[in-house]
């Protein structure tokens, strides 16, 4: 089945840095890569997703970077804000119904 | 338009006693999902309902966990007996999707989930 592998763990940066969250998968079937942002407390919401027929997807200051021949995509955030600080997780598309599998999780800390 | 609402946002039981959470999707959503989310790891899905109807419980613990959604929209999860493993935040998603296969996808949107302790 599908594995979503997510790097790094922890990521501190400062206030107006870049923020990159890189994640690779197993299976060359998946065709969706969403990422989630999940604040303490709350469940995970979607930020921004790509489908394996586009190579890149910008929203204002996140983008999203998929290599279907390498099988990893990532994230970029720009210009980052204290209110960035959040848990992010990726996902793939996997098995037999296409479901969802997340990667364990990357904790942003924006400093100010 | 209102989110996905769950219910209770807090439960702490002793191992061996039984639990419920409830799962209100967001209307018009036709396929609900439930998580289970370990601390500090991703959510791993435990079932997935399109309608009424289970699409994959695969992943679901079966001699200890089941769920329903009566009439195609609110949902329950059970655990019964609950085991000190069974620790997590348990979440509810819903999304407009009707799959068609693997090739289609329209975004989860989640509740805040159900904090479950076992103790």
């Amino acid at each position: 089945g599908e594995n979503v592998e997510q790097h790094p763990s922890t990521l501190s940066v400062q206030e107006g840095d870049s923020a990159v969250i890189k994640c690779t998968y197993s299976d060359s079937a998946s065709n969706y890569f969403p990422w989630y942002k999940q604040e303490l407390g709350k469940g995970p919401q979607l930020i921004i997703d790509i489908r394996s027929n586009v190579g890149e997807k910008k929203d204002q200051r996140i983008a999203v970077t998929l290599n279907k021949t390498a099988k990893h995509f990532s994230l970029h955030i720009t210009e980052t804000q204290p209110e960035d600080s959040a848990v992010y997780f990726c996902a793939a598309s996997g098995g037999s119904q296409g479901n969802l599998i997340f990667g364990k999780g990357t904790k942003l800390s924006v400093k100010p | 338009e209102a989110g996905v609402a769950q219910s209770p946002r807090y439960k702490i039981i002793e191992k061996r006693q039984s639990v419920a959470f409830w799962c209100n999707p967001i209307s018009g959503h036709a396929t609900l999902y439930w998580y289970q989310q370990i601390l500090g790891q991703g959510p791993k899905l435990l079932i997935q309902f399109q309608n009424n109807g289970v699409v994959d419980d695969s992943q679901l613990p079966k001699d200890r966990f089941s769920a329903e959604r009566l009439k195609g929209v609110d949902s329950t999860l059970k655990i019964q007996p609950a085991k000190l493993e069974d620790s997590a935040v348990y979440l509810c998603a819903s999304s407009l999707g009707l799959r068609q296969g693997p090739h289609y996808n329209s975004p989860l949107h989640f509740g805040n989930g159900t904090r479950l302790t076992v103790t």
